[in-house]
């Protein structure tokens, strides 16, 4: 069984840049959710998609968005960059909704720096 | 809305000590509360899964209690090894809604 994969694992980009994060979700799980942890914190919640809907989003602006394909796998794009969006992001699969009790599994997380 | 806090920030130990790390919630509607590990710049680890209908879960070494009424949750760790140091989190969510998660409390296992 493979767990949740994440690419690039670091990425440097400057201001007013536009950058693409992907995940692959652990075999047979159909919901993805991704978060942003600033260092010292724990991580927000950014939003989740279930079946390739989008299915809850956390308060964040219009400039994060996503997408989740057929084989469930997921991207995480964030348009005109700034400087606090340097953060580790992270995504999590599970095999159902997380909200209804079910449990989530981390992958490793992509460090973005925004120069 | 859920809010999650956890105490203490960081916590040193000398190897082979029992301890327990604190974890409070404020909405105690809660569905679930999940535990993990993160090692120094790496993703997290599940530990532990509680939903609201359970009082503890226990892997190996580690258990994890759930008291909704006092909006508390506990993570006990026998036995502490310096293998043990990183970052523990918890995360709470009631139904419907998504994990809202913790700080973290810093742990360091002396040898």
């Amino acid at each position: 069984e493979t767990g949740v994969t994440q690419s690039p694992t670091h990425l440097i980009k400057t201001r007013g840049q536009q950058v693409t994060l992907r995940c692959s979700s652990q075999s047979g799980h159909n919901t993805v959710s991704w978060y942003q942890q600033a260092l010292g914190q724990g991580p927000q919640f950014i939003f989740q998609y279930y079946r390739e809907e989008e299915n809850g989003r956390g308060n964040f602006p219009p400039r994060f968005s996503g997408l989740q394909f057929p084989n469930y796998s997921s991207e995480l794009n964030v348009n005109a960059l700034e400087l606090d969006d340097s953060a580790l992001y992270l995504c999590a699969s599970s095999l159902f909704l997380p909200s209804l009790g079910d449990e989530q599994f981390f992958g490793p997380g992509t460090r973005l720096t925004v120069l | 809305k859920q809010e999650v806090t956890q105490i203490p920030a960081a916590l040193s130990v000398p190897e082979g000590e029992n301890l327990v790390l604190n974890c409070s919630f404020t909405d105690s509607a809660i569905y679930n509360l999940q535990w993990f590990r993160q090692d120094p710049g790496k993703g997290l680890t599940s530990l532990l899964l509680i939903q609201s209908s359970q009082r503890e879960q226990t892997s190996g070494r580690l258990n994890a209690s759930l008291d909704k009424s006092s909006g508390r949750s506990t993570l006990y760790i026998a036995a502490s090894q310096p293998g043990d140091s990183a970052t523990y989190l918890c995360a709470a969510s009631n139904y419907g809604q998504n994990f809202v998660f913790g700080p973290g409390t810093r742990l360091s296992v002396l040898p």
